[in-house]
């Protein structure tokens, strides 16, 4: 599984935009790149994956060049309820019983 | 639809006791998994059930042992509990064998054992 890295930690004020960037130069052919946050004392929540160029829902977008090497997690105006702990994770939809490796993570803490 | 439920919620045990967490899913998924957060170190991956019938070791499966009962349950056991092994363990499941795919992880809401 490829390896990821991430920022530990952020800061942000309410109203901003908040750009986390993930590295897995590693990144074989057949893997999507996920995203999930994590609230305290609750589990992890899906919140995106794309495999290239851009994926966009109601919570979040993501941007992922060319290369895939990287990608961009973009949460649009924040507000203090996303402080959080956000895990980018690689990993490939065609490996049968492998499992999904979360690093530290990154922790955001909005500000108002 | 209660998605993943792990009981209990939260345990104390003393040094030398066994334990199972259990952990439930109703969403009909394949693989299944077990992970534990301590402060400061992310999830960390203990064990996993690709499918029914089948289970791996993930990056720390010392000290524990798991069941898949069936498709629905998979349960984590402590033999002998030791103090390294406070932490909140976390259930997930997925509904691609694969581990992760385009729907990706389900989550439950934790057990925070405490070991003395």
């Amino acid at each position: 599984l490829a390896k990821t890295t991430q920022p530990i930690s952020m800061d942000s004020y309410e109203g901003q935009e908040v750009n986390i960037t993930c590295s897995h130069n590693n990144i074989a052919t057949n893997d999507y790149i996920t995203w999930y946050q994590q609230f305290p004392s609750q589990g992890p929540r899906f919140i995106i994956q794309g495999y290239k160029t851009k994926v966009t829902n109601e919570v979040a977008s993501l941007f992922i060049p060319a290369d895939r090497k990287s990608s961009t997690l973009s949460l649009p105006r924040v507000s203090l309820s996303d402080t959080a702990v956000y895990y980018c994770l690689v990993g490939g939809s065609n490996q049968a019983g492998t499992a999904l490796i979360f690093g530290k993570g990154t922790t955001l803490s909005v500000s108002s | 639809n209660a998605g993943v439920t792990q009981t209990p919620k939260f345990q104390v045990l003393k040094t030398g006791q066994s334990m199972t967490l259990q952990c439930a899913q109703d969403m009909n998924h394949n693989s299944m998994y077990w992970y534990r957060q301590d402060p400061g170190m992310g999830l960390r991956l203990i064990y996993y059930s690709a499918s029914e019938g089948t289970t791996d070791k993930g990056e720390v499966p010392n000290g524990y042992n798991v069941s898949r009962l069936n498709k629905r349950e998979f349960s984590l056991r402590l033999e002998s509990a030791a103090p390294s092994q406070t932490s909140v363990y976390f259930c997930a499941s997925s509904d691609r064998g694969q581990g992760v795919g385009l729907y990706g992880y389900t989550f439950g809401s934790g057990t925070r054992l405490t070991v003395v």
